[in-house]
C-alpha cells in the first residue's frame, strides 16, 4: 500500500533563508507521481510542484525545488529564500491510480 | 488555469438540516472530481472519488446515504451532507483532475458547523 511520511509537525525558518521539508514515500508501484501543496491557514490548497518517478532530473518552479531521491525513496522540497507568505502548512502526496495520498503534513513558520 | 470553485466557503446551520456544497471546474473538463474531509491541523481524508455521469466511489468508512455525491457534468460535482448533526462539522475540500497524473486542482474548500 501507498503511505507518505512527513516527520516534521513543525518548523521554523529565519526569512530570506532555504528550508528542506522532508518527505518518504513507499510503494511497490514501479510508476508513480509526488507532489506538493501548499496550505495556508485560509484553507485552500495550492499545487507547488510534480515529480514523475520516471524523470531523470528534479523538478524546480521558481523558488520550489524537490529533491528526489528514487533509492531512498525520499522526495523532499527546498524552499529557497523563505518569505512570510510562505507560513503555512504543507503536504507531500503521491498518486495511487487516479487517487492521492497525503502525508500528516508539516507547519512551516517564516521568522522576519 | 485550472480553477476550481467552491461554494459555500462557509456554512452555518442547525442540526437536521441538509445541506448542499458545489465543486465547478471553470476552465477546464475534469474527468475526476475528488472529496475530501480535513479536520483541524490534520491531514485531507479521501471521502469518495466521482467520475462524470456514473455513481461516486466511496472510501471504506464513509456512509453512502449521509453523504450524496453527484457529478452530473464535466464542470459540476456536489456533495450533500444530509441531515446533518454536530458530528459532521469539518472542512470540506474538493478537487478536480483532468485525469491520470495530472495533478488534483483544489476548491478553496467549505467549512461546515452544524449546531
Amino acid at each position: 500500500a501507498q503511505k507518505i511520511t512527513q516527520t516534521q509537525p513543525g518548523m521554523f525558518v529565519q526569512e530570506k533563508e532555504a528550508v528542506t521539508l522532508d518527505c518518504t514515500y513507499d510503494t511497490s508501484d514501479p510508476s508513480y507521481g509526488l507532489f506538493w501543496y501548499k496550505q495556508p491557514s485560509s484553507g485552500e490548497m495550492i499545487f507547488l510542484i510534480y515529480q514523475g518517478s520516471y524523470d531523470q532530473q528534479n523538478a524546480t518552479e521558481g523558488r520550489y525545488s524537490l529533491n528526489f531521491q528514487k533509492a531512498r525513496k525520499s522526495a523532499n522540497l527546498v524552499i529557497s529564500a523563505s518569505q512570510l507568505g510562505d507560513s503555512a502548512m504543507y503536504f507531500c502526496a503521491m498518486n495511487y491510480g487516479n487517487k492521492l495520498v497525503f502525508g500528516a503534513g508539516t507547519i512551516l513558520r517564516v521568522k522576519s | 488555469g485550472a480553477v476550481v470553485s467552491q461554494h459555500p466557503s462557509r456554512v452555518i446551520c442547525k442540526s437536521g438540516t441538509s445541506v448542499k456544497i458545489e465543486c465547478r471546474s471553470l476552465d477546464f473538463q475534469a474527468t475526476t472530481m475528488f472529496w475530501y474531509r480535513q479536520f483541524p491541523k490534520k491531514s485531507l481524508m479521501l471521502m469518495a472519488t466521482s467520475n462524470e455521469g456514473s455513481k461516486a466511489t466511496y472510501e471504506q468508512g464513509v456512509e453512502k446515504d449521509k453523504f450524496l455525491i453527484n457529478h452530473a457534468s464535466l464542470t459540476l460535482s456536489t456533495l450533500t451532507v444530509t441531515s446533518a448533526h454536530p458530528e459532521d462539522s469539518s472542512f470540506y475540500i474538493c478537487s478536480a483532475s483532468q485525469g491520470g497524473y495530472q495533478p488534483q486542482h483544489f476548491g478553496d474548500g467549505t467549512r461546515l458547523s452544524i449546531l
